[in-house]
């Protein structure tokens, strides 16, 4: 199985910070990652695809990227509406799995 | 617009069953495996299972493995997931989404809760 190791596992961040997270997959995975943003009582919502798609209508503040095993979400300049948990998933090969989480809090 | 309605979730003894199902509208639901990702309270997302379109092959997380299954009514837009000798463990929202190999899940029902207590 394939784990993916994310951090940090919570992060305390003011507006217009620039804030980045990674996940690291235990072996290779191409660019089948995802990344996913949910907020307190919703569903997840799919924020990149392919590691650096950025999903329609999702604002060019969040970015992704990739090296190798290690991918990376980036908020470029975090907003109010931003606070809120973040997970990657990988869909490369069966189970699928996510990583553990980023919460994104208010300093 | 896509549409995904779950229900079937409830307060459970351990040791008892249910059958979650996931209505689907938006999109041509036989055309798409189908999957299941669950959430504890206070915990992060966990894949459960999936569904390949036609049904021809399924998967499952080791944690639910002979216990769930998951099926599909193409004729009814409709996932389903029979939940067996449900355990404290297993407690938790439970999400229906289409899957896509090259794009992950791009839309989530709003989840049913699973309660499993005594």
């Amino acid at each position: 199985d394939i784990q993916m190791t994310q951090s940090p596992s919570s992060l305390s961040a003011s507006v217009g910070d620039r804030v980045t997270i990674t996940c690291r997959a235990s072996q290779g995975i191409k660019n089948d990652l995802g990344w996913y943003q949910q907020k307190p009582g919703k569903a997840p919502k799919r924020l990149i695809y392919a590691a650096s798609s950025l999903q329609d209508g999702v604002p060019s503040r969040f970015g992704g990227s990739e090296s190798g095993t290690e991918f990376t979400l980036t908020i470029s300049s975090l907003q109010p509406e931003d606070f809120a948990t973040y997970y990657c998933l990988q869909y490369n090969s069966y189970p699928l799995t996510f990583g553990g989480g980023t919460k994104v809090e208010i300093k | 617009e896509v549409h995904l309605v779950e229900s079937g979730g409830g307060l459970v003894q351990p040791g008892g069953s249910l059958r979650l199902s996931c209505a689907a509208s938006g999109f041509t639901f036989s055309n798409y495996f189908m999957s299941w990702v669950r959430q504890a309270p206070g915990k992060g997302l966990d894949w459960v299972s999936l569904i390949t379109n036609s049904a021809v092959t399924t998967y499952y997380a080791d944690s639910v493995k002979g216990r769930f299954t998951i099926s599909r009514d193409d004729s009814k837009s409709t996932l389903y997931l029979q939940m067996n000798s449900l355990r404290a463990d297993d407690t938790a929202v439970y999400y229906c989404a289409p899957y896509s190999s090259t794009s992950g899940f791009g839309y989530w029902g709003q989840g049913t809760p699973v309660t499993v207590s005594s």
